[in-house]
């Protein structure tokens, strides 16, 4: 599995978009680039994933470089409820196991 | 949407005895099935790969013979902490992933608190 680097911790102000950066220059070309996170005491909760575009769902936005060696995460109206541990993935080529890195732990403040 | 589920959520147990914790795919088949472990304000770290009908596949470091694992069905997984010492307390989680598609999320239980006295 590819390795990935995210800033250790990040704040963000309730109701600001929370931008939550994630390198992989190793990324192979069939990996995907997952998120999620963890709010304290549970397991992970998945947020979004994707493997070349841009991807949005109900909880966040997936923005993917055209080279693949990084993307961020877009929570568009951070809440106090989104403060957890974000983590971001590349899963192996068959889809198996997760290697978690050390995430980034979102505070978002009042 | 697909769930994972463990049992229990937490659970205290004397130095020396055994627990078993359990994981279930509640709406999907697993064959394959991987087990965490997270201690205080650290990340996951995967301890072991668990297949269905077969042996289950340990990270390096991780002792196979304290940690037993047992896939008998598409939708049950068991981690058993044999002889447990204070030192196995941690945060156990485990996850599975819908049989055969590279492209869907792995699903996480919400994990087993141990605490050993």
């Amino acid at each position: 599995d590819a390795k990935t680097t995210q800033p250790p911790s990040m704040d963000c102000a309730e109701g600001r978009a929370a931008n939550l950066p994630c390198n992989h220059s190793t990324i192979s070309g069939n990996e995907y680039v997952y998120w999620y996170r963890q709010i304290h005491s549970q397991g992970p909760q998945y947020i979004i994933h994707g493997l070349k575009n841009n991807e949005t769902n109900e909880m966040a936005s997936l923005i993917i470089t055209e080279d693949r060696k990084s993307s961020t995460l877009i929570l568009p109206h951070a809440t106090l409820r989104d403060t957890a541990v974000y983590y971001c993935i590349v899963r192996d080529t068959l889809g198996s196991k997760s290697t978690f890195g050390d995430g980034t732990t979102l505070t978002v403040k009042p | 949407g697909a769930v994972v589920s463990q049992h229990p959520s937490w659970v205290i147990c004397k130095s020396g005895t055994s627990v078993k914790i359990e994981c279930r795919s509640l709406d999907f088949q697993a064959t394959t099935m991987f087990w965490y472990r997270q201690f205080p304000k650290q990340s996951l770290m995967l301890m072991a790969t668990s297949n269905e009908g077969s042996k289950a596949t340990y990270e390096q470091g991780v002792e196979k013979d304290k940690f037993l694992i047992n896939h008998a069905s598409l939708t049950l997984s068991t981690l058993t902490v044999t002889s447990a010492h204070p030192e196995d307390s941690s945060f156990y989680i485990c996850s599975a992933n819908e049989g055969g598609r590279i492209d869907t999320e792995a699903f996480f239980g919400q994990g087993t608190r141990l605490t050993v006295v």
